[in-house]
């Protein structure tokens, strides 16, 4: 088990430029998700994926920010014309689908910062 | 609409004494609850789950969490703490509410200090 895997790590960018974080899940698992974590709070909820298709968005992900995952495998975020309010902690997480509830396994995140 | 809130969001012990977290929660169904724990620059990592199984709930590292139902509470606790467990704790709720059980609400936090 290689578990959830996030790339960058941590990425400083200009106000106004475009960013690209990558997710990869744990093998088997179907289900896959991003949050958002701002400093002192608890991560929020963003999109989710079950296999390729997205089928949830939360309010928070404004047109800027746009989310796949082509062949159900990895996935990726992108941030357009990024904002200083977007510098936060981007989580990824995986599960695998079953009756009940479902355990997520989080990546280590990659850290945003907008100058 | 589910939520969950911290009581407290830094708590202090001594090594070797015990640990109790607060946690209160809202849902307007059956919850399942979560307790994680985040070390500086790691990734979350599940302490345990409630599932509607057993109430007393037995996790990683000597932690457990008591669902009571009629408290509306999901307290974690260790009997006596370790250095190591110094770390960023959430309690999570999920529930189908929104048609499905699959997303997490977060609360704010609580980060617990271990002193020697």
């Amino acid at each position: 088990d290689t578990g959830v895997s996030q790339d960058p790590r941590h990425k400083i960018t200009k106000r106004g430029q475009n960013v690209t974080f990558r997710c990869d899940p744990i093998s088997e698992h179907n289900r896959l998700y991003w949050y958002r974590q701002t400093l002192g709070q608890g991560p929020e909820f963003l999109t989710y994926f079950q296999n390729e298709a997205q089928l949830e968005k939360s309010r928070l992900l404004s047109d800027r920010f746009s989310a796949e995952r082509p062949k159900g495998s990895f996935s990726t975020l992108e941030i357009q014309r990024t904002e200083q309010g977007d510098s936060a902690m981007y989580l990824c997480a995986s599960s695998r689908q079953r009756l009940g509830m479902e355990t997520q396994y989080f990546g280590p995140g990659t850290r945003l910062l907008v100058l | 609409a589910q939520s969950v809130t911290q009581l407290d969001s830094h708590v202090s012990v001594s090594e070797g004494t015990p640990v109790l977290l607060r946690c209160n929660y809202s849902s307007s169904y059956s919850p399942s609850l979560f307790w994680y724990v985040q070390h500086p620059n790691k990734g979350l990592q599940l302490l345990l789950k409630y599932t509607s199984a057993a109430t007393l709930v037995k996790g990683i590292n000597g932690f457990e969490a008591e669902f009571k139902k009629s408290e509306t509470s999901f307290h974690l606790t260790k009997p006596s703490a370790h250095m190591s467990d110094a770390a960023e704790y959430f309690c999570v709720v999920s529930d189908l509410s929104g048609g499905s059980n699959y997303k997490l609400t977060f609360g704010k936090g609580t980060l617990l200090t271990v002193n020697p």
